[in-house]
């Protein structure tokens, strides 16, 4: 069976303070992304990675992954309230022409608190 | 580049009424997707298109439902006598090559009384 876990589910952290959110996968896969969603709003794009050992930095939010752990990760360095919103992480299970087919994550909910 | 727009954005419908949503992906992506979420989970791939050929459906996918992108550029996507469970956020995404960023619409949210 397909599974991409992400954890925490839950995440309450103070402004300031660095965490990490973990995204495992159980399938072979050559590209994953981060999405952040607000509540109520659609899904936007933070990062694509398409190869192992990718690392993307776009201000406090730095994206890596390792496919032969099949793992990825999210970092949050000194983190602000705007952050504040769920994110998922995909595994693209297609290959070649057929790229597109995203398993997600059930989400991360992130709370920065003051 | 106005982004992937969907509508209508809220639609509440009858138990056992047909409902059909719009998708206009970004001028010029030759990739489309249709993806569904429900409350609380992550979206769940339903289908894409390449240009006008449907490549690949989920077996969420049931009869009940039907894609068509008849020309290449906007995309429909209907719901036959829809039930409850119907009830989601149904979201378009589009991409211009393979592998390249997915952009994805604000969601139309379907609400089945």
């Amino acid at each position: 069976e397909l599974k991409v876990e992400q954890n925490p589910l839950f995440l309450s952290m103070q402004e300031g303070k660095n965490y990490t959110i973990y995204c495992n996968y159980s399938t072979t896969s050559d590209r994953l992304y981060w999405y952040r969603q607000d509540p109520g709003k659609s899904l936007e794009s933070l990062f694509v990675l398409l190869s192992n050992g990718a690392v993307k930095q776009e201000g406090r939010l730095m994206a890596s992954l390792d496919t032969k752990a099949r793992l990825s990760t999210l970092h949050i360095t000194a983190a602000v309230h705007d952050l504040s919103a769920t994110y998922f992480c995909a595994v693209d299970i297609g290959y070649g022409g057929s790229q597109g087919n995203l398993i997600f994550g059930k989400g991360t909910k992130l709370s920065v608190k003051p | 580049d106005t982004g992937v727009s969907q509508d209508p954005r809220h639609k509440i419908t009858k138990r056992g009424q047909n409902v059909t949503f719009r998708c206009d992906p970004i001028s010029e992506h030759n990739r489309l997707y249709w993806y569904r979420q429900t409350l609380g989970q992550g979206p769940e791939f339903l289908t894409y298109f390449q240009n006008e050929a449907q490549l690949e459906k989920s077996r969420l996918l049931s009869d009940r439902f039907s894609a068509e992108r008849p020309k290449g550029s906007f995309s429909t996507l209907e719901i036959q006598r829809t039930e409850q469970g119907d009830s989601a956020m149904y979201l378009c995404a589009s991409s211009q090559t393979p592998g390249n960023t997915i952009y994805f619409g604000e969601g139309s949210w379907l609400t089945v009384v």
